[in-house]
């Protein structure tokens, strides 16, 4: 099976600007997490989307959004960038339905976003 | 409020020594705890995981040591090789929490 992708891999905007992210999950996968990820912080939960609804929210403002479409791809916005937004933005799959803890999250290259 | 804590931020070993990583949670609801391996460019991967009904997980080199008195677990990697340098992740689970917590990763580096 091919692994979840994302793209662009590589984004440079400027502050103010909005910017929108693609993940594709593994093929069969329902549940699509996205992850900000930086060096002081590590890995920050954003939200996570299951059968097209927003199942769990993580503690980021309104400025990021998400959604995901019908055949499980999702799409992340972040609108009116800041410097502080510069991060790693990480998608993860997981067959999970259930919502069971014991679900491997299998995650994308990721996005670098680098706001100027 | 950080709910799993990890040291330390970096570590760097000879080729051939161990390397130990700790993390510390305060959930005591938490049921499932991965270990997740990062290399450049990559995003992470599951390496290992294990559940609180058991103080001792191995899988090759890595083997993961839980103490579940004291809310702590800690990822050994016996015989470290320069191909295990990476950013290593450790997170839990459970407890109507579904959604992994990470910790804050630690950046090992091996030296050949």
């Amino acid at each position: 099976k091919a692994g979840v992708t994302q793209t662009p891999r590589y984004l440079i905007k400027t502050r103010g600007q909005q910017v929108t992210l693609s993940c594709s999950p593994i093929s069969g996968h329902r549940s699509v997490s996205w992850y900000q990820q930086t060096p002081g912080q590590g890995l920050q939960f954003l939200f996570e989307y299951f059968s097209e609804t927003q199942r769990n929210k993580g503690n980021f403002p309104g400025r990021f959004s998400g959604r995901q479409f019908s055949n499980s791809r999702s799409e992340m916005n972040v609108s009116t960038l800041e410097l502080g937004d510069s991060a790693l933005y990480l998608c993860a799959s997981s067959s999970s339905g259930g919502r069971i803890s014991t679900d491997t999250q299998y995650f994308g290259p990721g996005t670098r976003l680098t706001v100027l | 409020q950080q709910q799993v804590k990890q040291s330390p931020q970096s570590l760097i070993v000879q080729k051939g020594g161990i390397s130990i990583i700790n993390c510390a949670y305060e959930n005591t609801a938490f049921d499932y705890f991965p270990w997740y391996q990062q290399f450049p460019g990559k995003g992470p991967a599951l390496l290992i995981a294990i559940r609180p009904d058991v103080s001792e997980k191995k899988e090759g080199r890595f083997t993961i040591s839980f103490n579940k008195s004291a809310k702590q677990f800690s990822l050994h990697i016996m015989d470290s090789q320069p191909g295990d340098s990476a950013t290593y992740f450790c997170a839990a689970s459970g407890g109507g929490s579904y959604i992994p917590t990470f910790g804050r990763g630690t950046s090992l580096i091996v030296h050949p």
